[in-house]
């Protein structure tokens, strides 16, 4: 059981390539969840899926797109990176009735240069 | 004015102090309250959580509530240097809501 699981765990990218992050949980979870976390800005949702076939925008939708490809995979498209979005990305899932339990992956590590 | 106030810290305490975290709020239809511990390079876990107003235990962490005041609260008792972490905590609509609202997290040391 690996619970969340992210790839790639550290990316370098240069301004204006596009990378896709991948997550999967294995819980059997109804929703995923994809946050950003910032020095002195904390974690901030950037889209969430509250079941299979739905995604909803978070706080900080902008400069992302994703997909949810099933139940158990929730993904994350740059199209065209820039310096703004360096930082550690999150994946997470939960139940969904319990919403305050949610299960988090190791996070990707991602700079734009 | 954010809606989850966190004092980032950072919080230096010798090893067997009690520690206290705390958060205020601002919006009083929260309804659960919940306490997440990230160590350093990892994702945050689930500590505590607490439905409304109250106290919870569990082992040497304490959870507290006080709606009245818009205020929680963690207490760890007897800290131990795995006890280093950020401490998030984090809120959220009854119902079937599914965003959480993040505090910034305390950053807490304990030293042996």
């Amino acid at each position: 059981n690996a619970g969340v699981t992210q790839t790639p765990k550290f990316q370098v990218l240069k301004t204006g390539q596009s990378m896709t992050l991948q997550c999967a949980q294995d819980m059997n979870h109804n929703s995923m969840y994809w946050y950003r976390q910032d020095p002195g800005m904390g974690l901030r949702l950037i889209y969430y899926s509250a079941s299979e076939g739905t995604t909803d925008k978070g706080e900080v939708p902008n400069g992302y797109n994703v997909s949810r490809l099933n139940k158990r995979e929730f993904s994350l498209r740059l199209e065209s990176a820039a310096p703004s979005q360096t930082s550690v990305y999150f994946c997470a899932s939960s139940e969904g009735g319990h919403t305050y339990e949610q299960y988090f992956g190791p996070g990707t590590r991602l700079t734009v240069t | 004015q954010k809606e989850v106030e966190q004092d980032p810290g950072p919080l230096s305490v010798p090893e067997g102090a009690i520690v206290s975290l705390n958060c205020t709020y601002s919006n009083s239809a929260f309804q659960y309250f919940m306490w997440y511990r990230q160590y350093s390079r990892k994702g945050p876990e689930l500590l505590m959580y607490t439905y409304s107003s109250g106290n919870k235990e569990d082992g040497r962490f304490t959870a507290q509530v006080d709606k009245s005041s818009k205020y929680i609260s963690l207490f760890i008792r007897d800290s131990q240097p795995s006890d280093s972490a950020t401490y998030l905590c984090a809120m959220s609509l009854a119902g079937n809501n599914r965003k959480l609202i993040w505090g910034l997290g305390t950053s807490l040391a304990v030293n042996p």
